[in-house]
């Protein structure tokens, strides 16, 4: 069975600073690996996910297969970065479900 | 613009009654889910579905029911509400393909009294 663990409830930063969500998983396969972000009263959305390798309103994550991590970074947060972040996987096939941790809200003071 | 959309932003029920809830989407997708969200747990697996009337139980199924008709519609039952069933309920489809994006609903907040 696979899982998704973040470590970190809260993480609250000033303006400016880097930010790291950390994100570790268990699957014995190779799983497909995404980053979730859910705004104050928006629905929950796509942030960025592995394979794509690129870099969404400035934040970069890096799948680490021998850490089982893909945690994300950013390295000037901003306020609107204030919001839910959910590490999520998804086995190779194609049911496609999506296991997801249990969520990193962000908050960036100013 | 893609769309799933969950037919109640609010719902009250009472415990013991049967609780219906909706989505429908738009984009032709084969895969559906129903999550529920609770703070500090994330969101759970309750049901999905991969094809019209075919249906897998995920991670917390007890208790719930689901229904698919069409393809473009999923429906969530609780045969007899219960307080602990008071949650989000988020709704989400997405292709069987790899690497694809999952889209969401915007949530149903029901509350059991």
């Amino acid at each position: 069975a696979q899982r998704v663990t973040q470590p970190e409830k809260l993480l609250s930063v000033f303006k400016g600073a880097p930010v790291e969500l950390k994100c570790n998983y268990s699957y014995s396969g190779s799983p497909e690996l995404f980053w979730y972000v859910q705004y104050s009263r928006q629905r929950l959305q796509l942030l960025l996910r592995h394979i794509s390798r690129e870099s969404i309103k400035g934040f970069t994550a890096d799948l680490n297969k021998g850490e089982t991590s893909f945690h994300l970074k950013k390295p000037f947060a901003q306020e609107e970065d204030s919001a839910m972040y959910y590490c999520a996987l998804s086995p190779n096939s194609g049911y496609s479900t999506l296991t997801f941790g249990k969520g990193t809200m962000l908050l960036v003071s100013p | 613009d893609v769309k799933v959309t969950q037919s109640s932003r609010y719902l009250v029920k009472r415990t013991g009654e049967k609780v219906f809830l909706e989505c429908v989407q738009d984009m032709d997708h084969e895969n559906m889910f129903w999550y529920r969200q609770d703070p500090g747990l994330g969101l759970r697996l309750i049901y999905f579905s991969y094809d019209v009337k075919m249906k897998e139980k995920g991670d917390i199924p007890e208790g719930y029911s689901v229904s698919r008709e069409k393809k473009e519609r999923f429906s969530l039952i609780l045969e007899s509400a219960s307080t602990n069933q008071t949650s989000m309920y988020l709704c989400a489809s997405r292709t069987p393909w790899e690497n694809t994006e999952a889209f969401f609903g915007q949530g149903t907040r029901l509350t059991v009294v």
